[in-house]
């Protein structure tokens, strides 16, 4: 196990409405980046955060943000839910911003909209 | 261009056999570069990182050429366990962002 915790583990939502996702990181790491991945496809980025600061975004639209807290731990929300956003949601926790730290990820959210 | 490009596959293999992985990525100036193992429905697990010389694990073999900015695995004496989808991934010259290609489907057959 990665030590790094998700939930829920599934979420049913209706088009339109908002979604929370929560992620806690694995004990020491500072930087948490979230992903979507739908089905066939990899995992494609949607932001990170690292010491509660947004430090790199994908190419995904404003209705998705996040947030992350003083012990790390992170959420991710997206407003006016779309069909396509129906995925798997992962978040991945790391120490610090070198590029060479690697990523551990949680078990994943798996959200249907419909 | 997407930054970075696998063959999907499948590679359906027999055991005992010796089976290779390409990926490309397009931004000359990536830094970092692994391989993920990603087993159906479950989340993607650090397989190896890849090192400019080249780097062993066990049948697991990771390379990377700069010039032509390619990466490649190599795993040999496959097992049944090998089955899952390994993912390629490389990050933005800042550093910031991780880039996955699509995976690439291994099937190890009995």
């Amino acid at each position: 196990e990665t030590g790094v915790t998700q939930s829920p583990t599934h979420l049913i939502k209706t088009r339109g409405q908002q979604v929370t996702l929560r992620c806690s990181s694995q004990s020491g790491h500072n930087t948490v980046s979230w992903y979507q991945q739908a089905l066939g496809q990899g995992p494609q980025f949607i932001f990170q955060y690292y010491r509660e600061e947004e430090n790199g975004r994908g190419n995904f639209p404003p209705r998705f943000s996040g947030l992350q807290f003083p012990n790390y731990s992170s959420e991710l929300n997206v407003n006016a839910l779309e069909l396509d956003d129906s995925a798997l949601y992962l978040c991945a926790s790391r120490s610090g911003r070198d590029s060479q730290g690697k990523q551990y990820f949680g078990p994943g959210t798996r959200l249907t909209v419909t | 261009r997407k930054e970075v490009e696998q063959d999907p596959g499948p590679f359906n293999v027999p055991e005992g056999a010796t089976v290779a992985f390409n990926c490309t990525y397009s931004n000359s100036a990536s830094q970092s570069f692994f391989w993920y193992r990603q087993d159906c429905r479950k989340e993607p697990k650090l397989l190896m990182s890849v090192y400019s010389s080249g780097n062993e694990d066990g049948r697991f073999t990771a390379q990377l050429n700069r010039a032509s900015q390619y990466i490649s695995l190599l795993i040999r004496d496959s097992k049944l366990s090998d089955s899952a989808t390994y993912l390629c991934v490389v990050n933005s010259n800042t550093g910031n962002q991780f880039y996955f290609g699509t995976g690439t489907s291994l099937t190890v057959i009995p």
